[in-house]
C-alpha cells in the first residue's frame, strides 16, 4: 500500500523560509522511473505544480518559482523535501506531495495547509 | 508552458443526468513514445485529489465505469453517463507529456 503524507509548520511569516517534508512508503525512490513531486492549492482556487524530483535526482521545476524552490530527497529515510523562500501571504495554501510515475501522480498525500500571515 | 483550458467552469447536473467535461491544451499532448499523458483528475470536498483517468481514456481501478474520458492531439473530454451525488466535486485535467506539468483551472460539478 502505498501512502505519503506531508508535514511541516502550519503557520509561516512573511520572507520567512517554508520547508516541508514528504514522508512516503510502499514505494521506493530509487526504483526507475519513479518521482516525487509538490503541488500546491489555494484555498478555492486550482491545483498548481511546483517541483518533482525523480530517482535519478534529475530535478524540474515550476519556471514561475524556481528562484525560490529547492527540491531533495534521502532515499534511505524515503522522504522528499521542498524549501520555498521568502514566502508571501499568496503563497498560502495547501500543499500536496504525490508519486508521479508514467506520466502522473498516481497518489496524493493528505496534504497540509500553510497560511502566511505575520 | 502548455496551458490547459477546461470547460465549463462550473456545472449543474440533475441527478441521473450526463455530464460532460472539456480540456483543451495548447499544444499536443502525444509524447514522442506515442502515448498521450493526459490525465483527469476528481477532487471531492475537502479531500486530496484522487485520479480517474490515465493516459485519455484509462480508467483507474475502482472508478465507476460511468466515468469515461476521450480525445486526442489537444482536445479532450471526460463524461460522466449518469451523476450521482457522490460526484459532487471538482474535476481537473492534467498533462505530463511536457516537462512543465500543468493542470486545467478545475470544473465545480455541483447537483441541480
Amino acid at each position: 500500500q502505498i501512502t505519503l503524507k506531508e508535514s511541516g509548520p502550519t503557520l509561516v511569516k512573511p520572507t520567512q523560509t517554508l520547508t516541508l517534508t514528504c514522508t512516503f512508503s510502499g514505494f521506493s525512490l530509487s526504483t526507475s522511473g519513479v518521482g516525487v513531486g509538490w503541488i500546491r492549492q489555494p484555498p478555492g482556487k486550482a491545483l498548481e505544480w511546483l517541483a518533482l524530483i525523480y530517482w535519478d535526482d534529475d530535478k524540474r521545476y515550476s519556471p514561475s518559482l524556481k528562484s525560490r524552490l529547492t527540491i531533495t530527497k534521502d532515499t534511505s529515510k524515503n522522504q522528499v523535501v521542498l524549501t520555498m523562500t521568502n514566502m508571501d501571504p499568496v503563497d498560502t495554501a495547501t500543499y500536496y506531495c504525490a508519486q508521479f510515475f508514467g506520466g502522473w501522480f498516481n497518489y496524493w498525500g493528505q496534504g497540509t495547509l500553510v497560511t502566511v500571515s505575520s | 508552458d502548455v496551458v490547459m483550458t477546461q470547460s465549463p467552469l462550473s456545472l449543474p447536473v440533475t441527478l441521473g443526468q450526463p455530464a460532460s467535461i472539456s480540456c483543451r491544451s495548447s499544444q499536443s499532448l502525444v509524447y514522442s513514445d506515442g502515448n498521450t499523458y493526459l490525465n483527469w483528475f476528481q477532487q471531492r470536498p475537502g479531500q486530496s485529489p484522487r485520479r480517474l483517468i490515465y493516459k485519455v481514456s484509462n480508467r483507474d481501478s475502482g472508478v465507476p465505469d460511468r466515468f469515461s474520458g476521450s480525445g486526442s492531439g489537444t482536445d479532450f473530454t471526460l463524461k460522466i453517463s449518469r451523476v450521482e451525488a457522490e460526484d459532487v466535486g471538482v474535476y481537473y485535467c492534467m498533462q505530463g507529456t511536457h516537462w512543465l506539468i500543468t493542470f486545467g483551472q478545475g470544473t465545480r460539478l455541483e447537483i441541480k
